[in-house]
Order: C-alpha cells, then structure tokens, then sequence
C-alpha cells in the first residue's frame, strides 16, 4: 500500500537554529500539507500546498516557516529560525483531488526538539 | 469551520461492537463527515466518509441521521489496536482549492481485553 514517508523520525535543534523536514507523498497525489500536534494538543493544520504554490496556510505559518517541492518528489518544511515553542510533531499528508476519496494520507511525524 | 462535538472518552470491550458518536448541528449541504483516528505515537488515519447515506468499509460503518445533524462511527468487533483517539471532522468539498481538515480534541477509545 502506498505510504507518506517522513525524515528525520527526531530531530534536536539549538533554538535559533535553521531546520528542515522532509516528505515523500504518494507518487500520483497532487495536493499536500504539513500539520503539527504539539505534545497532548490538537492536530494543527500549518499550510497546504497545491501546483507548486501554497494554497491555504494558517496563522502558526508565519514568516519563519517555508514550503517547497525542490524535485517533483520531495516535499518539505522549513522552519528558518527554531522556537522553544516549535517543539511539536509535524506531519505531512497528501491527496489526489483528482480521484477524490476523501482519504488524506499522513505520514509517521518528524518529532521536533527545539533547546 | 462547521464544529463537531464528541464525548472525550469511551471504553469497550474487545470483540463487542462500539458506537461513536459526533454531533454537529451547525453542519452545511457541501460538508462530508470524515472521520480519522489517531494511534498512539503515529499520524492520523483516515477511517471513512460520508455525505447523506450509511457507508460501509473494511474499518467500519458510518451511520448518518437523517437531518445529517449527528452521526455515529461503528466498529463491528473492537480489537485492541482500535484503541485510539478518534475524529470526527467536517470537511468541505469545494471544487479545486485544499480541503483542509480541521481537527478538534477527538474521542478517546480504550479498548478492553
């Protein structure tokens, strides 16, 4: 079946330090998000992503996170100056609007530790 | 965002059947109940969807009311891997754009053996 992958599984940054998540969606999809859950919170929805441009992005999604698809593979979440308060789970997902199912497929997570 | 509302938790017993139930009376024409769960230390899962009428899948049944206004998932035999925290999620079909889901605090389901 295929899967949503995500690197790094953890990462630990400095505060203040430039990080970067990556994301494999399912080959045929075209629609893609990052959402976060903070440790014991909700799922957060940070942005989406749609024909190489961002589509809807919520208001954690201010000027120190950034999109982009460099490959036509990846997709990825960059967070240019980390917070204490960016510690989180981030989870990417992805969906075919094209064969609409209504099915969105997340990946395992990016655990974020910000020190 | 139409809001759902959910009890925060449920217990079960394994192999017996669990109702969950959403409400959400503020619900629109153009708004699918989705449905998604949550397994301890893993990213959501979608489980089913439906706009007006009962779905069925290999997971589980979704039971809509007639007036859409409530809906209830349906687990047939609950597992111990069923345990999880479940959504209950109004997400709307726009033609083209993202469809973002919005996430409220879930149900949690324990399940016991």
């Amino acid at each position: 079946e295929p899967e949503v992958t995500q690197t790094p599984s953890h990462q630990v940054t400095q505060m203040g330090q430039e990080v970067i998540l990556r994301c494999v969606p399912i080959s045929n999809h075209l629609y893609f998000y990052w959402y976060r859950q903070i440790l014991g919170q909700k799922v957060e929805f940070l942005v989406s992503f749609y024909n190489n441009e961002i589509s809807e992005k919520s208001e954690i999604f201010d000027d120190q996170f950034s999109v982009e698809r460099p490959d036509g593979s990846n997709f990825t979440l960059k967070i240019r100056s980390t917070k204490l308060e960016d510690s989180a789970m981030y989870f990417c997902a992805s969906d075919n609007r094209g064969r609409y199912t209504g099915e969105l497929f997340f990946g395992e997570g990016s655990r974020l530790t910000v020190l | 965002d139409a809001k759902t509302t959910q009890p925060n938790s449920m217990e079960s017993n394994e192999e017996e059947p669990v109702h969950l139930p959403c409400n959400h009376s503020t619900i629109s024409g153009t708004d699918y109940i989705h449905w998604y769960r949550q397994l301890p230390s893993q990213g959501p899962e979608y489980v089913i969807h439906g706009l007006t009428s009962n779905v069925n899948n290999r997971m589980a049944s979704l039971a809509i009311a007639e007036d859409r206004k409530s809906s209830t998932l349906i687990l047939h035999r609950a597992t111990l891997r069923d345990a999880a925290v479940y959504y209950c999620i109004l997400r709307e079909k726009r033609q083209g754009g993202s469809e973002k889901l919005v996430f409220g605090k879930g149900m949690k389901l324990t399940v016991n053996p």
